[in-house]
């Protein structure tokens, strides 16, 4: 079945730590990658999207994420986490072949310490 | 970017009784606006898909019948848990798209339902 696969439940690591969360899809054809966090008690906002174009994306808060099309694959990174950032983190994929659904991974809790 | 506001953001309701949640597009029209139901400590399960003007799109599993949807309008849609039951306790969540594809999807705050 068609689905996005997170691969990393759990995350833990320290401030200034880098972090790199995966992702990848089974959708062929056409696709719409995004990530997006939820931090404690609010609701989903977008980090990152890919639509077309350079596939190395640049989002907010120093979140970046590569689209390599060969292995299915949209992974999430960050250089230097904060505290700030322990938040639960969700790839999803908007795919032609799946009707323009957008389907959500499982997510990752990531806990970053202080 | 745009806002989707959604109501209310807690609601609880004796078994039996039916609950509607409001979808609102608050600065663009939304042809199409999801419904989600997230379980605890797990990811978004789509529920159905809601087009302006036309029936909602269930997925597999969901009952209709329960899970009624409206679309009245370009900035509305409602979600109504009919007959609700305890296992129907849990978080909604509404997302709006201005177009079909290269659009992000915004979402929601969120509806935290209880039945009792």
């Amino acid at each position: 079945a068609q689905s996005v696969s997170q691969h990393n439940h759990h995350v833990i690591l320290s401030e200034a730590a880098s972090l790199e969360l995966g992702c990848n899809y089974s959708y062929g054809g056409t696709v719409n990658l995004f990530w997006y966090v939820q931090y404690p008690g609010q609701h989903l906002q977008l980090l990152l999207k890919y639509f077309s174009g350079d596939p190395l994306v640049k989002g907010i808060k120093g979140f970046e994420a590569e689209f390599i099309k060969s292995k299915f694959s949209f992974n999430l990174r960050k250089p230097s986490v904060q505290w700030s950032d322990t938040a639960e983190y969700f790839c999803a994929v908007n795919a032609r072949a799946a009707g323009n659904k957008l389907t959500f991974g499982g997510g990752t809790r990531v806990l970053v310490k202080p | 970017g745009a806002v989707v506001s959604q109501h209310p953001s807690r609601v609880i309701c004796k078994s039996g009784t039916s609950v509607k949640i409001e979808c609102r597009s608050l600065d663009f029209q939304a042809t199409t606006m999801f419904w989600y139901r997230q379980f605890p400590k797990k990811s978004l399960m789509l529920m159905a898909t809601s087009n302006e003007g036309s029936k909602a799109t269930y997925e597999q599993g969901v009952e209709k019948d329960k899970f009624l949807i409206n679309h009245a309008s370009l900035t509305l849609s409602t979600l109504t848990v009919t007959s609700a039951h305890p296992e129907d306790s849990s978080f909604y969540i509404c997302s709006a798209r201005v177009a079909v594809t290269n659009t992000e999807a915004f979402f929601g705050q969120g509806t935290r339902l209880t039945v009792v």
